[in-house]
């Protein structure tokens, strides 16, 4: 399995601020998503990041709001921008291969934390 | 419309006592996955079932999927406090479908 890092692991911000969660992997791999964890609940799934062109966003998330990049195929970055309280979260990448799309495997999480 | 239907939502059980954890859809799945995620962490990949009826051992954890491909359950035998964490299944639809669909969760508690 792929050995993911994310930066920040957790952080403390401002409301109207942004804040961008930085995705390694230290590998080359097809798929990389980016999840929302609400506390005490389940993942949902914000959108698949693809590489050179623009993500692939789920109903009720918009590029405005949850801009995506993915310049390479070892690297992705999600800003969440104009933050409010709602959007305390854990935030999660996840990646998966061609060869096994069955399997997805996560980073450690962002933990966000919005006053 | 929550796809996959994880029951119960939490249990807690006294160390050596076993415990089933269901995940139930109407809808059929190419895969379920099953995860494990403790505090501060990201999901860990437990196991992937794809064939209808198969049967998964990990040590003391036992993954079956339902014949129609629509449910699924996690068995372990003699629970250690090792296990506590919260489980989810998560389903993927098949086809160009990468996504996957996660249930609520069970929040496991294992009391020594």
């Amino acid at each position: 399995s792929a050995v993911i890092s994310q930066k920040p692991s957790r952080d403390i911000c401002q409301r109207g601020t942004s804040l961008t969660i930085q995705c390694q992997v230290d590998s080359q791999v097809t798929m990389m998503f980016w999840y929302r964890q609400q506390p005490g609940q389940s993942l949902t799934l914000i959108a698949t990041a693809n590489q050179g062109s623009e993500a692939t966003y789920e109903s009720g998330f918009v590029i405005d709001k949850f801009p995506i990049s993915r310049p390479n195929l070892t690297f992705s970055t999600l800003t969440v921008s104009n933050l409010s309280p709602e959007d305390s979260s854990i935030y999660l990448c996840s990646v998966a291969n061609r060869a096994s799309y069955n399997e997805q495997f996560f980073g450690p999480g962002t933990r966000l934390t919005v006053l | 419309t929550q796809l996959l239907e994880q029951s119960p939502q939490f249990l807690s059980i006294q160390e050596g006592e076993n415990l089933t954890v269901y995940c139930n859809s109407s809808s059929v799945f190419s895969s379920l996955q099953w995860y494990r995620q403790e505090p501060g962490e990201g999901p860990v990949l437990l196991v992937t079932v794809v064939t209808g009826g198969e049967v998964k051992k990990l040590k003391r954890l036992t993954f079956q999927f339902g014949d129609a491909r629509k449910d699924s359950s996690l068995h372990i035998t003699a629970a250690q406090p090792g296990d506590t964490g919260l489980y989810l299944c998560a389903g993927r639809r098949g086809g160009s479908n990468y996504k996957l669909t996660f249930g609520k969760g069970t929040l496991l508690t294992v009391n020594p």
